[in-house]
This record gives C-alpha cells, sequence and structure tokens, in this order.
C-alpha cells in the first residue's frame, strides 16, 4: 500500500535550518510529482512548493520562496525540503503528498499524504 | 485572509444535507479544477473530490462536488457524526503561480 513517511522536524531557533526528508513506498515515485503543505497549530493547510517527477521544474509559495527548496531523489524513494532562515512564522506541522494522475503537474490534488513532522521555531 | 473563501463553520443534524462554499476569482477557481479534502481530528488531511466533482475510489456518494464560474461547493448528504471534520478546498492560482487553499470549514454534527 501507499505509504509517505516525514521526518526531520524538530525544535530550531530563528534563523536556522532543517531538512526535512519524505520516504515513499507502495508506489513508483519516479513518475509522480510531489508536494509540501503546511499547517501551522490551530490553523488551517496552506500550500508550501510542488515538484516535478524529475525534479526539472518546482514552484513555491512566496512566503518560503527563496528560502525553502524542493528536492527528490528517486534511486532513495525520498523526497526534501530544505529550509533556512527559519522564522517563527514557519512553525508548523509538515506534510508531504503524491500529485494524483490528472491534470496540470503542479495541481494542488494530492492523492496520498504523510503523517507530517512537526516544525517550531522559537528563542 | 486566504485566497479561497470559505464559511467559518457549518452544521447540521443527522441525516441532512449541508453545503460548504468556496469563493475564488477567475485565477484560480474559474480557471483550474477544485479539489476537496477533508481532515477528521488530529488526522492528516484526505482527498475527497478531484477535478470538481470526481470521487476517488472508497468516498462515499454522499459527497459530491460541484463548480460554477469562480466558485465551487462541497455538499454531504444524509449526514452522519463521523463527517465532523474540518473541509477544505484547493486549486491552483494563475496569478500567484502557486497553489491556495481556503481557510477551512469545521463541520458539526449536533
Amino acid at each position: 500500500q501507499v505509504q509517505l513517511v516525514e521526518s526531520g522536524g524538530g525544535v530550531v531557533q530563528p534563523g536556522a535550518s532543517l531538512r526535512l526528508s519524505c520516504v515513499v513506498s507502495g508506489f513508483t515515485f519516479s513518475t509522480y510529482a510531489m508536494h509540501w503543505v503546511r499547517q501551522a497549530p490551530g490553523k488551517g493547510l496552506e500550500w508550501v512548493a510542488v515538484i516535478t517527477y524529475d525534479g526539472s521544474n518546482k514552484y513555491y509559495a512566496d512566503t518560503v520562496k527563496g528560502r525553502f527548496t524542493i528536492s527528490r531523489d528517486n534511486s532513495k524513494n525520498t523526497l526534501y525540503l530544505q529550509m533556512n532562515s527559519l522564522t517563527s512564522e514557519d512553525t508548523a506541522l509538515y506534510y508531504c503528498g503524491r500529485k494524483g494522475s490528472a491534470g496540470g503537474w503542479y495541481f494542488p490534488f494530492l492523492d496520498y499524504w504523510g503523517q507530517g513532522t512537526l516544525v517550531t521555531v522559537y528563542s | 485572509q486566504s485566497v479561497l473563501t470559505q464559511p467559518p463553520s457549518a452544521s447540521g443534524t443527522p441525516g441532512q444535507t449541508v453545503t460548504i462554499s468556496c469563493s475564488g476569482s477567475s485565477s484560480n477557481i474559474g480557471f483550474n479544477d477544485v479539489y476537496w479534502y477533508q481532515q477528521l481530528p488530529g488526522m492528516a488531511p484526505k482527498l475527497l473530490i478531484y477535478k470538481n466533482n470526481q470521487r476517488p475510489s472508497g468516498v462515499p456518494d454522499r459527497f459530491s462536488g460541484s463548480k460554477s464560474g469562480t466558485s465551487a461547493s462541497l455538499a454531504i448528504s444524509g449526514l452522519r457524526s463521523e463527517d465532523e471534520a474540518d473541509y477544505y478546498c484547493a486549486a491552483w492560482d494563475e496569478t500567484l503561480d502557486g497553489g491556495v487553499f481556503g481557510g477551512g470549514t469545521p463541520l458539526t454534527v449536533l
């Protein structure tokens, strides 16, 4: 069955960096675009970034552009989110999700989600 | 302030039909497909509707989606206690060049 497992979250100070990972199984990772979505405590969902199946194209939310980098290693079935210059506004549960097989490759159509990894930024 | 506007709350009694709206603009809903997600308390979101009105396998036909112009709606018929959750709409925004979610609508089953 399809599984997505995020890791790498933690408690960091403002200005720090973190790299999140999302290891997938149960499907051919290299043929699917992938998303990151986050949810601040008690708040709604916020789309973060999307990457093509081969890593050749990416889009980012304005709130993270220039600070976050989405990437993937298809040989390791792993999606990444490198987060730099973290602020308290980045405190959230970060979910990775598989892009479903319909519509534009970048559409926020996530047919499978992980359970999330928590990032807390505070001083 | 979310790009897609949803009502701050919704409620209904068991067996009723509840509708949740999602209002956008010509750069998102008016141009692209709409997706709906259900988030049960303490759980990850789950896809409910894709491409405006398509249900993934396993989603009961009590859930239906529609789109007209720059607005979309999610209808839940035969309301059940287990439908109590937060519901989110989502679309791609051509102006922002990014995905956008509605603010979410918590549904209470009275």
